[in-house]
């Protein structure tokens, strides 16, 4: 069984300031997904990674893919009020998505 | 095609009753799941279904859930006999072949 571990639980910052949140695992990932959710909605996707030691940009969001592929982090540059919600990673297995329990991510106006 | 949709988004029961969830996928995709999320806890994965073929279901929680897609289009999620336990937010998924993972806004229950 897969241990996945989101850290840390909870994240509260000003808004322009910078965080940054870790999914770690005992098990080598495949691929894994990171999505955002904002309450009483669903999971939106925000990113793919596949490859070892890949760093993805989506805007002020840039995702690291740890060489060993048990890793990853997400790192939100002048994060906005916007970019609150509940920050979700999720190794890809043959057919589902196994979810950590999350980060929740509070950027105050 | 505007997404997964979800119906009701909203269910209050009262414990012992049966309710019925309902999910519409993106047309073009052949995959479809059921996913449950409590407070604070990321979405559990239930069961799921390429076209109208259930290909996974050792993970509902319970002989009370069932699920079916009859024509390999929309899907319905059934809970009998309702327990407080159940109360959770219930999401429907769909991909084409495991890709472009979308998910709907859920169907919170709240079981009294």
């Amino acid at each position: 069984t897969q241990l996945l571990e989101q850290s840390p639980q909870f994240l509260s910052i000003q808004e322009g300031e910078n965080l940054t949140v870790y999914c770690n695992s005992s098990s080598v990932f495949s691929s894994l997904q990171w999505y955002r959710q904002e309450p009483g909605e669903g999971p939106v996707l925000l990113v793919t990674v596949v490859t070892g030691g890949e760093v993805k940009k989506l805007k002020r969001l840039t995702f690291q893919f740890g060489d060993a592929r048990k890793d990853s982090s997400l790192h939100i540059t002048a994060a906005q009020p916007g970019d609150t919600g509940l920050y979700l990673c999720a190794p890809q297995g043959d057919y589902k998505l196994s979810f950590g329990a999350g980060t929740t991510v509070t950027v105050r106006a | 095609d505007t997404g997964v949709s979800q119906n009701p988004r909203h269910k209050i029961t009262k414990r012992g009753q049966n309710v019925t969830f309902r999910c519409d996928p993106i047309s073009e995709h052949n995959r479809l799941y059921w996913y449950r999320q409590t407070l604070g806890q990321g979405p559990e994965f239930l069961t799921y279904f390429q076209n109208e073929a259930q290909l996974e279901k050792s993970r509902l929680l319970s002989d009370r859930f069932s699920a079916e897609r009859p024509k390999g289009s929309f899907s319905t999620l059934e809970i009998q006999r309702t327990e407080q336990g159940d109360s959770a937010m219930y999401l429907c998924a769909s991909s084409l072949e495991g890709y472009g993972y979308t998910f709907g806004s859920g169907t919170r229950l709240t079981v009294v």
